[in-house]
């Protein structure tokens, strides 16, 4: 089956700093999402994105289907960033499958 | 109004006994799922559940029952709970075949603790 990885596993940054997170998938994907988990553990759609650059504010995403990976980028962070950023892939049929995370806290 | 909702949010219980969680979708989606988050963080799939009907079962211990009486609803039971099983459990939602398909909506997530 497709493979998910993520890095950096972990990532601690001094709020204000900008970061980047990637994705790389072993296959074709259908489609891509960038979730956040948050310290309570709700997990919150920040991006679908299966191609193409997309803007929300201070984070972005751009994913690079022809070379399998898609990365996040977090600018000017702020302590309520801190999280887990998982990254999913759609590959075909019903299945959605995770990569294992980049755990990431913000200080202020 | 809540997109997906799960009941309870926190569970905690003894081995062996049976438990359920509920899940429950408003987005008119006709698929749902259920994942299991354990405690390194990392999200497997269960389940997947297309108009009513079982699509995957990714190797889930048998103690684990799924229920699916209608596209809305996506209930799951376990029998004889072990201590292996004390996870969080997501239920989430999303709709085939269309653009923008298959974008995953979760519900806030059931916390089991098995003692």
């Amino acid at each position: 089956g497709i493979q998910v990885e993520q890095s950096p596993p972990d990532l601690i940054l001094q709020e204000g700093a900008n970061s980047t997170l990637r994705c790389n998938f072993s296959d074709s994907v259908n489609n891509l999402q960038w979730f956040h988990q948050n310290p309570w553990g709700q997990l919150i759609n920040l991006f679908y994105i299966p191609s193409g650059t997309k803007q929300n504010g201070r984070l972005s995403a751009t994913t690079v289907a022809t070379e399998r990976y898609s990365l996040l980028y977090i600018s000017s962070s702020q302590t309520t960033d801190s999280g887990v950023y998982f990254c999913a892939v759609h590959t075909g049929g019903f299945k959605t499958i995770f990569g294992a995370g980049t755990r990431l806290f913000v200080k202020a | 109004d809540t997109a997906v909702s799960q009941t309870p949010k926190y569970l905690v219980t003894q081995m062996g006994n049976d438990k359920s969680i509920k899940c429950e979708q408003n987005l008119g989606h006709d698929t749902m799922y259920w994942y299991k988050q354990d405690s390194k963080k990392f999200l497997k799939i269960m389940f997947s559940y297309n108009n009513k009907e079982l699509i995957i079962n990714e190797t889930v211990p048998n103690r684990f029952s799924p229920k699916s009486p209608d596209k809305a609803h996506l209930n799951l039971h376990i029998n004889s709970l072990e201590l292996g099983d004390s996870a969080v459990y997501f239920c989430a939602s999303s709709q085939q075949g269309a653009a923008g398909a298959n974008v995953l909506t979760f519900g806030a997530g059931s916390r089991l603790t098995v003692l």
